[in-house]
């Protein structure tokens, strides 16, 4: 799986949109870009995954560059509860039956 | 979506102990999961894989016969920490792909059991 880059942490204010970027310029064109997240004391949620299609649902929008080289998934109207480590993971789509790899991801903290 | 528990959720032992941690899925059929281990500020790590039926495989450096696996139905495996010492103390997560949610896969996580060995 390509390796991604996140920036440690960032702080958003609560109400506004968080816009957490994520570099991955040896992404292969069969890999998918994955985004989890972990809030504090708990286990990894799904968010979001895409191939080169913006994609959106009810948690987050993912945005992919056009070279698919780097990608920002954007929670529009953050609040305090989506402060948590979110993770920018690269892979195969059908892989269910493969470990997830997570890097250090980017610490989001929403602040009142 | 689906579910995945995992009890206990918090468990504090006395050194030289064993504690058995369960990770079941509820609502569907598991013919593997992932057992990850995460220390305080960092990120989650693979221990090993559980496969219904069969051995489980341990990443390098992770002690099979200190930390038992056993995945004897396709809704449940549990993580033993034999003989736990102070240095285990750790948040232990499991895992679990699923076939499909609609057109892709998702994997699924459980809680999280936080173990505090004394």
């Amino acid at each position: 799986d390509a390796k991604t880059t996140q920036p440690t942490s960032m702080d958003c204010a609560e109400g506004r949109a968080a816009n957490l970027p994520c570099n991955h310029s040896t992404i292969s064109g069969n890999e998918y870009v994955y985004w989890y997240r972990q809030i504090h004391s708990q286990g990894p949620q799904y968010i979001i995954h895409g191939l080169k299609n913006n994609e959106t649902n009810e948690m987050a929008s993912l945005i992919i560059t056009e070279d698919r080289k780097s990608s920002t998934l954007i929670l529009p109207h953050a609040t305090l509860r989506d402060t948590a480590v979110y993770y920018c993971i690269v892979r195969t789509e059908n892989s269910g039956n493969t470990p997830l790899v997570f890097g250090k991801g980017t610490r989001l903290s929403v602040i009142a | 979506g689906a579910v995945v528990s995992q009890h206990p959720s918090w468990v504090i032992c006395k050194s030289g102990t064993s504690v058995k941690i369960e990770c079941r899925s509820l609502d569907f059929q598991a013919t593997t999961m992932f057992w990850y281990r995460q220390f305080p500020k960092q990120s989650l790590m693979l221990m090993a894989t559980s496969n219904e039926g069969s051995k489980a495989t341990y990443e390098q450096g992770v002690e099979k016969d200190k930390f038992l696996i056993n995945h004897a139905s396709l809704t449940l495996s549990t993580l033993t920490v034999t003989s736990a010492h102070p240095e285990d103390s750790s948040f232990y997560i499991c895992s679990s792909g699923l076939g499909s949610i609609g057109s892709y896969n998702e994997q699924f996580f459980g809680p999280g059991t936080r173990l505090t060995v004394l």
